[in-house]
């Protein structure tokens, strides 16, 4: 079946700890997309990849790191600069980063900072 | 820039009761037009789309009609189930900023037998 998975589903990481959230999609879209939800919320983008090697800033960039080696996979790090790291973090894909395309997420991530 | 306003939550309803979630947009270019739901502590899924004014999105029972006059895409089912509980967003695509979503800040819909 394809979909989008993300991993792990729960992560505890002490503060001042840089964390890696993986994504992995097997939909073959060329779009990925690293969204953050906060309690009482809607998504905030962090950023987004239309292209394999190529990625852009969202709204909410700072503190995050992304990188885009394989169309497949569209990882997140939450650096140690990021003020309030702990929140519910969502990744999606689409087929193409231009269109009015349907966006597939993945479970999310729940992240937590001690 | 681009934004959604949806209607602020949480509703609660019986069941069979009927369902009217708003939702209005601002745009630049013509966007497309979704609904996603959110069940918990799981990511979203489309519910419906529409694509260009005037067209309606409908899937399990729920509809919404594209209204470019007025920038509106409310979000409708004549006959809620428990099963319908959960978090649903109004989102807009725009194609003229490189596909990139806006979404609403979500309404939490509970139903009760």
């Amino acid at each position: 079946d394809g979909g989008i998975t993300q991993s792990p589903k729960y992560l505890f990481r002490k503060e001042g700890q840089n964390v890696t959230l993986s994504c992995e999609q097997n939909l073959n879209h060329d779009a990925m997309y690293w969204y953050r939800q906060d309690p009482g919320q809607g998504l905030r983008l962090i950023y987004y990849s239309q292209i394999v090697n190529d990625f852009q800033k969202g709204d909410i960039a700072e503190g995050y790191s992304v990188s885009r080696e394989k169309k497949e996979s569209f990882p997140l790090t939450v650096t140690s600069a990021q003020k309030n790291p702990t929140a519910f973090y969502l990744c999606a894909s689409s087929i193409s980063g231009g269109g009015p395309d349907t966006q597939y997420f993945g479970p999310g991530t729940r992240l937590t900072v001690l | 820039g681009n934004s959604v306003t949806q209607m602020e939550g949480p509703v609660t309803l019986s069941e069979e009761a009927f369902l009217t979630i708003n939702c209005t947009y601002t745009a630049t270019g013509y966007p497309s037009l979704f609904w996603y739901v959110q069940y918990p502590g799981e990511g979203l899924q489309l519910l419906l789309k529409a694509t260009k004014a005037d067209d309606k999105g409908s899937n399990k029972g729920f509809e919404a009609t594209y209204r470019k006059e007025t920038t509106s895409f409310h979000l409708e089912k004549g006959s809620v189930q428990v099963s319908d509980s959960a978090v649903y967003f109004c989102a807009l695509s725009d194609p003229t900023n490189a596909g990139k979503s806006t979404f609403g800040d979500g309404t939490t819909l509970t139903v009760k037998p």
